[in-house]
């Protein structure tokens, strides 16, 4: 089993759609987890950080589930905009998951 | 605000030629990693130096070798370029090694290696 596993999509979906994505990781120690999103040619960028009780911003929720040790990324109201790849990271490992597709169509 | 910065952008090599990638970030940040990004493999660790004066293997670190210079910059170096290091390399920076803050990262070099 990989240490960091994502669903590498692609996801399509329309807009306004509602998309979610879930990471999960291996190693039960831990401690903290960040949502990425990568647009094609680009250096990834921190969308938002995962924490125990889980946090919003926005359209973009983000969860943890540490019983069964996995994390997830919804995304509500879908645009265009957010068509890009989106990687998980396990920051104990530094391992970064290979990332899930998404694009949305009009 | 520059962030991280990474030289070259592009670089073509040939097999057995030998090469640094520069990464400067202007942040004060602790942390300074480098990745390799290939298609279908994500985002995988080469090496990292935790803080100034330290430096550990990564993943994926055979064929490769860092220096961090100072706080501010972390070089990779490629000694004997092979055609399985064609890949995007990004360096990334962080406050401290088990962020709480996530990385920040550079644009990335995309070596090529005929």
């Amino acid at each position: 089993r990989k240490e960091v596993e994502q669903d590498p999509g692609p996801f399509n979906v329309p807009e306004g759609a509602t998309v979610a994505f879930n990471c999960t990781y291996s190693n039960s120690a831990s401690q903290s987890f960040f949502w990425y999103r990568q647009d094609c040619r680009k250096e990834p960028k921190l969308l938002m950080s995962v924490y125990s009780s889980g946090n919003e911003d926005g359209r973009f929720t983000a969860q943890l589930n540490r019983a069964s040790q996995y994390i997830s990324l919804l995304i509500r109201d879908s645009k265009l905009s957010d068509s890009a790849t989106y990687l998980c990271v396990v920051n104990n490992d530094m391992r970064f998951g290979a990332g899930t597709r998404l694009t949305v169509k009009p | 605000n520059a962030g991280v910065t990474q030289t070259p952008k592009f670089q073509v090599l040939k097999t057995g030629q030998s090469m640094t990638l520069q990464c400067a970030q202007d942040m004060n940040h602790n942390s300074m990693y480098w990745y390799r990004q290939d298609p279908g493999m994500g985002l995988r660790l080469i090496y990292y130096s935790a803080s100034e004066g330290t430096t550990d293997k990564g993943e994926v670190p055979n064929g490769y070798n860092v220096s961090r210079l100072n706080k501010r910059e972390f070089s990779l170096r490629l000694e004997s370029a092979a055609p399985s290091q064609t890949s995007v390399y990004f360096c990334a920076s962080s406050e401290w090694g088990l962020a709480n803050y996530g990385y920040t990262f550079g644009s990335g070099t995309r070596l090529t290696v005929v």
